[in-house]
């Protein structure tokens, strides 16, 4: 499978503790997305990077929140000190230069609950 | 951004055209519009984008008036695999990174 994957699929955790997740792009994209999605909703931008570099972070993505990518492909979403309004499905995202710009590929998601 | 309206639910049955309208009355003349179609459990998945006129590939058809403050994806024949959340999304189609900005969607149910 060459789409774009995601790790865990599922995290349960306590309140207090830090989490971290992981997307790996399509392989020869060199954008990516992550997405944040509660319940009812759609999904909500979180932060993008091109290549390692970290280009756009939502006021969504509080001082709890880290987002790496430290050699441009495979990134990692950091959650410290979660709280139970972090509980959501955390999709990442990916594109490549040459796609039209609306044109993103998601991954199946990490759905967080935070007890 | 063109902010965009779509009703938040519909049912139909398998073998039916379905159209589904958004409104986007503020859309720009650079806007583009994208259709994601998204399943229980799993990332939104790209559709079908257009300009204006008509668009149509495997799995949709696009259709914008001319003003286009409206556009109407249409599936045709549907089957149960359908059912799934149906998202608008209006905004500039430069080449780039674009952050997506998703509404709440359609929710659309397709019975026997």
């Amino acid at each position: 499978d060459t789409g774009v994957s995601q790790n865990p699929r599922h995290k349960i955790t306590k309140r207090g503790q830090n989490v971290t997740f992981r997307c790996d792009p399509i392989s020869e994209h060199n954008r990516l997305y992550w997405y944040r999605q509660t319940l009812g909703q759609g999904p909500e931008f979180l932060t993008y990077f091109q290549n390692e570099a970290q280009l756009e972070k939502s006021r969504l993505l509080s001082d709890r929140f880290s987002a790496e990518r430290p050699k441009g492909s495979f990134s990692t979403l950091e959650i410290q000190r979660t709280e139970q309004g972090d509980s959501a499905m955390y999709l990442c995202a990916s594109s490549s230069k040459l796609d039209r710009g609306y044109e993103q590929y998601f991954g199946p998601g990490t759905r967080l609950t935070v007890t | 951004l063109a902010k965009t309206t779509q009703p938040i639910s519909m049912d139909s049955y398998e073998g039916q055209e379905v159209n589904i309208t958004c409104s986007h009355n503020n859309i720009a003349t650079n806007d583009y519009i994208t259709w994601y179609q998204q399943f229980p459990s799993q990332g939104p998945r790209f559709i079908i984008q257009g300009y204006k006129t008509k668009v149509t590939n495997e799995v949709a058809s696009l259709f914008i008036p001319a003003d286009r403050k409206s556009s109407t994806l249409s599936l045709p024949r549907v089957s149960l695999s359908d059912t799934a959340v149906y998202y608008c999304l209006v905004g500039d189609i430069i080449q780039g990174a674009q952050k997506l900005v998703f509404g709440q969607g359609t929710r659309l149910t397709i019975n026997p």
